[in-house]
């Protein structure tokens, strides 16, 4: 079955806690990409990358990293978690940046 | 500034009645819409798009307006499902190297049976 995975799909940490979203998709997809969303902001992106070892800021990414040794993997890293971070995390996939995105499940994230 | 605005959080429409829902934009370079629907704990999904070239997109019970003099965009479900109720993203596609996708707020879509 053609999907995106994320883990963990709840998180609970402390600020400064250094964490690791994983996102994994298994369609052979060239872009993949972060969001979040956040009450009436709805979905902001975070990071994206058109392929292997090429990644780029999206409109919201300060306080994130990311990176992309693989095709099929794009994990989400916060080196050091505020509470401004408290958020929905959305990771999603297309054949090329302008194909539609397909989107994993969310990773409900908080900061405490 | 919001390039893509829902401006109505919520929306409830009777079973079997028309949900209309509208998103704007202020952009006129983008040159393709897209909606996404999403359930509780679930990631959104495709519904359906438009490109800037036409007018009207159909599929089903669901068919996207497009009115680029007025930079507006809306979703007709016809008829409307105690299923579809969800909340719905509109988002829309710059052009050249920003062909990137700028979602709106959402608005939540609830059918009364």
């Amino acid at each position: 079955e053609a999907q995106v995975t994320q883990n963990p799909r709840y998180l609970i940490t402390v600020t400064g806690k250094k964490l690791t979203v994983t996102c994994s998709q298994n369609m052979n997809h060239e872009y993949m990409s972060w969001y979040r969303q956040d009450p009436g902001l709805g979905l902001r992106q975070i990071y994206y990358s058109m392929n292997v070892e090429v990644t780029d800021k999206g409109d919201v990414p300060e306080g994130y990293k990311v990176s992309r040794k693989e095709k099929r993997n794009f994990p989400l890293i916060l080196e050091s978690p505020s509470p401004n971070q408290t958020s929905l995390y959305f990771c999603a996939s297309s054949r090329q940046r302008w194909d539609t995105q397909y989107f994993g499940p969310g990773t409900r994230l908080t900061v405490l | 500034d919001q390039q893509v605005k829902q401006n109505s959080p919520s929306l409830s429409v009777q079973e079997g009645r028309i949900s209309i829902l509208n998103c704007d934009y202020t952009n006129s370079m983008f040159d393709y819409f897209l909606w996404y629907k999403k359930y509780p704990a679930e990631g959104p999904t495709f519904l359906i798009s438009i490109s800037s070239i036409k007018d009207k997109n159909e599929d089903g019970r669901f068919t996207v307006f497009l009115n680029k003099s007025a930079k507006h965009l809306s979703l007709h479900i016809v008829p409307s499902q105690p299923g579809d109720s969800a909340v719905y993203f509109c988002a829309a596609r710059g052009t050249g190297s920003a062909r990137q996708l700028t979602f709106g707020s959402g608005t939540q879509l609830t059918v009364l049976p």
